[in-house]
């Protein structure tokens, strides 16, 4: 099975570090997303890929969070100078006509 | 904006009774409306899915869901709960010609299934 695939599945930082986190989408799928889902809310929208395009970013994402999708397939997030608030899973997502979205299994951040 | 209000963070249901989990919600243009399931530690699985055409849509495990327009809701039901059914379920709506396909969630609600 060939789904969206994520990495690391857990991530323990102490504050002020900065982590990486990288998601494989299902193959061919042109539209790749961003969420971050903090315990007992829903997820919430970070940002979005069409290809290699960057096209929208929600407020959420502070200057020290960025993201890439240098060639149009996998795509790394990566937080700078990690703050306690930061703690969350993160979740990616792709699809092919951003109708449905496949989700990863997301990766756990913990900022001690 | 769009905005999803799910009712009830907790819902606690017998084994074998209906399932009723409401959702609605907010947007100025027709809506996708999607009903995902997430076990603990797990992403998001999506159980089904209204684009257009048929008002009421069957998913995965034997849930479905009915929209309707006029009250702005998307209610998921399934006639009869089993243990396994036991998650967190997320509503969601997408404005797909204005928002590139982003999901806008509402807070979720847990299920929980009594033997």
């Amino acid at each position: 099975d060939t789904g969206v695939s994520q990495d690391p599945r857990h991530k323990i930082t102490k504050r002020g570090q900065n982590v990486t986190f990288r998601c494989d989408p299902i193959s061919e799928h042109n539209r790749l997303y961003w969420y971050r889902q903090t315990l007992g809310q829903g997820p919430e929208f970070l940002t979005y890929f069409q290809n290699e395009a960057q096209l929208e970013k929600s407020r959420l994402l502070s200057d020290r969070f960025s993201a890439e999708r240098p060639k149009g397939s996998f795509s790394t997030l990566e937080i700078q100078r990690t703050e306690q608030g930061d703690s969350a899973m993160y979740l990616c997502a792709s699809s092919s006509r951003g109708i449905e979205a496949f989700f990863g299994q997301g990766t756990r951040l913990t900022v001690v | 904006a769009q905005s999803v209000t799910q009712l009830g963070s907790h819902v606690s249901v017998s084994e074998g009774a209906l399932v009723l989990l409401r959702c609605n919600y907010s947007s100025s243009v027709p809506p996708y409306l999607f009903w995902y399931v997430q076990y603990p530690n797990q992403g998001l699985q999506l159980l089904l899915k209204y684009t257009t055409g048929a008002t009421l849509v069957k998913g995965i495990n034997g849930f479905e869901a009915e929209f309707k327009k006029s009250e702005t809701s998307f209610h998921l039901t399934k006639p009869s709960a089993h243990m396994s059914d036991a998650a967190e379920y997320f509503c969601a709506v997408s404005e797909y010609y204005n928002q590139g396909g982003k999901l806008i969630f509402g807070q979720g609600t847990e299920l929980s299934v009594k033997p």
